[in-house]
């Protein structure tokens, strides 16, 4: 099981986002963040805990082990408002986090 | 570019059977990957359903597993799932997915744009 904290996070743009992903029992690395916005497909941020997919920008990084993983947005820009998920791929079935809701303050 | 594009009724009734494709463009389904399913009710999370590999090797989420089938079509470079016995419980929009890693079950780079199932009598 993957716990997100917190469920909402308010903030103004500038403002750094700190993301949590807790598992239930370690994951190692095999873990990754989404992020969707309203009637978006979610996009790859994040894999292997720490390396960026494609095309993303260097604002957005994630670190973690075991069972405690961070996402964190360096500095909000007025696009990176949106619903934020992780996910495991240790071993099936893959998991979802319930999500944290990044939105403007 | 890989590009994949979710196809099937908007609507089914209880207890029927919910079909749908996910077509795949500039990539062979036969060369490898594991090609996913995942859904999100309305207003809810994202929720894995299954994926397959190429060589038909199957994983289901068991919450699922006795109603979920999932198959692939080589000749038209598509995959298909099946649900079986849908309530209002399974009203969610379907995505189909694929990672980017040949050997990655999970961090789905590639997303077809969803489409949205809802059942009712």
């Amino acid at each position: 099981v993957l716990t997100q904290s917190p469920a909402t996070l308010s903030l103004f743009p500038g403002e750094s986002a700190t993301l949590s992903c807790r598992a239930s029992q370690s994951v190692a690395t095999y873990l990754a963040w989404y992020q969707q916005k309203p009637g978006q497909a979610p996009r790859l941020l994040i894999y292997a805990a720490s390396s960026r997919a494609a095309g993303i920008p260097a604002r957005f990084s994630g670190s973690g082990s075991g069972t405690d993983f961070t996402l964190t947005i360096s500095s909000l820009e007025t696009e990176d408002f949106a619903v934020y998920y992780c996910q495991h791929r240790i071993n099936w079935p893959l998991t979802f986090g319930g999500g944290t809701k990044v939105e403007i303050k | 570019q890989v590009q994949l594009q979710e196809s099937g009724p908007g609507l089914v009734k209880t207890w029927e059977t919910l079909s749908l494709t996910c077509a795949v463009s500039g990539s062979s389904i036969s060369s490898g990957y594991y090609w996913g399913w995942i859904r999100q009710p309305p207003g809810k999370g994202l929720e894995w359903i299954g994926s397959m590999y190429h060589s038909g090797t199957t994983y289901c989420n068991p919450s699922l597993k006795s109603r979920v089938s999932i198959s692939i079509d080589t000749s038209k470079n598509q995959f298909s799932l099946k649900l079986s016995s849908v309530t209002a419980a399974d009203t969610a929009v379907y995505y189909c997915a694929r990672p980017d890693n040949i050997n990655s079950g999970g961090d789905f780079q590639h997303w077809g744009q969803g489409t949205l199932v809802t059942v009712s009598s």
